[in-house]
């Protein structure tokens, strides 16, 4: 599948528990942050954002957090289930420029039944 | 599916061939994105068109050549490739390049998987 080779960090959890995937991104002063999910044989899916004026941000079954400080943003899966299997990246993109996104290298998270 | 479409799926090529990549997007949107996503890098954006107009180039190599004849439909050319080419190929696209403000929801197609012998 996509990203084989690139050695990506797997999290690994039990269906039905809770996940946590985390992200550095690299610029202080961008403005907007976006996850994707990318299933195998698939192009990314957009899931959900955040501005960064905003700490937290809730979706169905997903929560994004943003810190700022340390330049960190996760996304937490609720009820974690085998349809969630796949690699998360984060993006990170300014306002008025055009649409460009800045991709982290992503996370790969298994989901065992 | 997400309404962007991508043929081929898979290619294998010689350094000396030519073809060409196809998207397709069924969304009505005017923004269409080529992305390169290889085995050692992260997502890296190629190229950017809004309303037919190319507005990014990402220091791509002249080897790869794109092409948007309307708002629905991107071709990408590959001539003269390397081995180091070889990755997935993304096409996406959204409702225009936001010239201001945040950027709008970019929707992926499945990729061309292209292998350079």
């Amino acid at each position: 599948g996509e990203n084989v080779g690139l050695h990506l960090p797997t999290l690994s959890v039990q269906e039905g528990d809770n996940s946590i995937i985390n992200c550095a991104y690299s610029n202080s002063a961008s403005d907007y942050f976006i996850w994707y999910k990318q299933e195998s044989g698939k192009g990314p899916q957009f899931i959900i954002d955040i501005r960064s004026n905003m700490d937290k941000r809730q979706g169905q079954r997903v929560t994004v957090l943003l810190n700022k400080t340390v330049k960190h943003l996760s996304l937490q899966i609720a009820a974690t289930q085998p349809g969630d299997s796949a690699v998360y990246f984060c993006a990170e993109a300014f306002n008025n420029a055009g649409n460009m996104l800045t991709f982290g290298g992503g996370t790969r998270l298994m989901v065992k039944p | 599916e997400t309404g962007v479409t991508q043929t081929p799926r898979h290619l294998v090529m010689g350094m000396t061939n030519k073809k060409s990549l196809k998207c397709e997007q069924h969304l009505g949107h005017n923004a269409m994105y080529w992305y390169k996503q290889s085995a050692k890098k992260p997502l890296e954006l190629m190229f950017v068109y809004n309303f037919k107009e190319q507005t990014e180039n990402n220091s791509v190599p002249s080897r790869f050549s794109p092409e948007c004849p309307n708002s629905s439909h991107l071709f990408l050319h590959l001539h003269t490739l390397q081995p180091e080419d070889s990755a997935l190929y993304l096409c996406a696209s959204s409702q225009e390049v936001a010239l201001a403000g945040p950027p709008d929801t970019q929707y992926f197609g499945p990729g061309t998987r292209l292998t350079v012998l």
